[in-house]
């Protein structure tokens, strides 16, 4: 099976400020990775497929980087309705594995 | 509007069975895959099984093999797990998702369901 390793697990920032969370594969999975945000109760909502690709409807200060076995999200301006928990996904073999999660708190 | 609500949770002893459904609305049930992704409390998520939009494939989680089952019914727009023999470490919110492509496979989950608890203990 293939691992998922995301980091940090939990972070705090200020409205405004710039947001990056990794995820790293345990082998190549090129592309195949996405990305989901989850609010308390709430279901998991996705954000970015293919690694990169923006999902209709999500604001453009999210996006995806990455290839291989390193991937980022990046928050560029954090806004108080970014407050969630962030699950990356991999897709590239069964069965489909996500990260642990990072839990996004405003400082 | 998309729409996918599961029921059939609840409290069942480990060794008990439960099978969950989940009816959708909104789009062309027939042409998507889909999938159960279960989340236990205070953890991240798992994927836990899929179903081709004709039901001639499934796949699952090694920890669920041979104990879950899961099937469709087109007709009813709905797809459905079956639970036998549960465990403890079976206990989580149980989400139905679909798949992002129609007619294809794409392992990507556009829709989810608001969820359903399954607690097993004793």
């Amino acid at each position: 099976d293939i691992q998922m390793t995301q980091s940090p697990s939990a972070l705090s920032a200020s409205v405004g400020d710039r947001v990056a969370i990794t995820c790293q594969a345990s082998q190549d999975i090129s592309n195949c990775l996405n990305w989901y945000q989850q609010k308390p109760g709430k279901a998991p909502r996705l954000l970015i497929y293919d690694a990169s690709t923006l999902e209709t409807g999500v604001p453009s200060r999210l996006s995806g980087s990455g290839s291989g076995t390193d991937f980022t999200l990046t928050i560029s301006s954090l806004q108080p309705e970014d407050i969630a928990t962030y699950f990356c996904q991999q897709y590239d073999s069964l069965p489909l594995t996500f990260g642990g999660g990072t839990k996004v708190e405003i400082k | 509007e998309v729409q996918l609500v599961e029921s059939g949770g609840g409290l069942v002893q480990p060794g008990g069975s439960l099978r969950l459904s989940c009816a959708a609305s909104g789009f062309t049930f027939s042409d998507y895959w889909m999938n159960w992704v279960r989340q236990a409390p205070g953890k991240g998520l798992e994927w836990v099984a899929n179903i081709k939009k004709d039901g001639s494939e499934k796949y699952y989680v090694d920890s669920v093999k041979g104990r879950f089952t899961i099937s469709r019914d087109d007709a009813q727009n709905s797809v459905y797990l079956q639970m036998n023999t549960l465990r403890v470490e079976d206990t989580a919110v149980y989400y139905c998702a679909r798949d992002r492509v129609s007619s294809g496979w794409s392992m990507i989950f556009d829709y989810w369901g608001q969820g359903i608890l399954v607690t097993v203990s004793s």
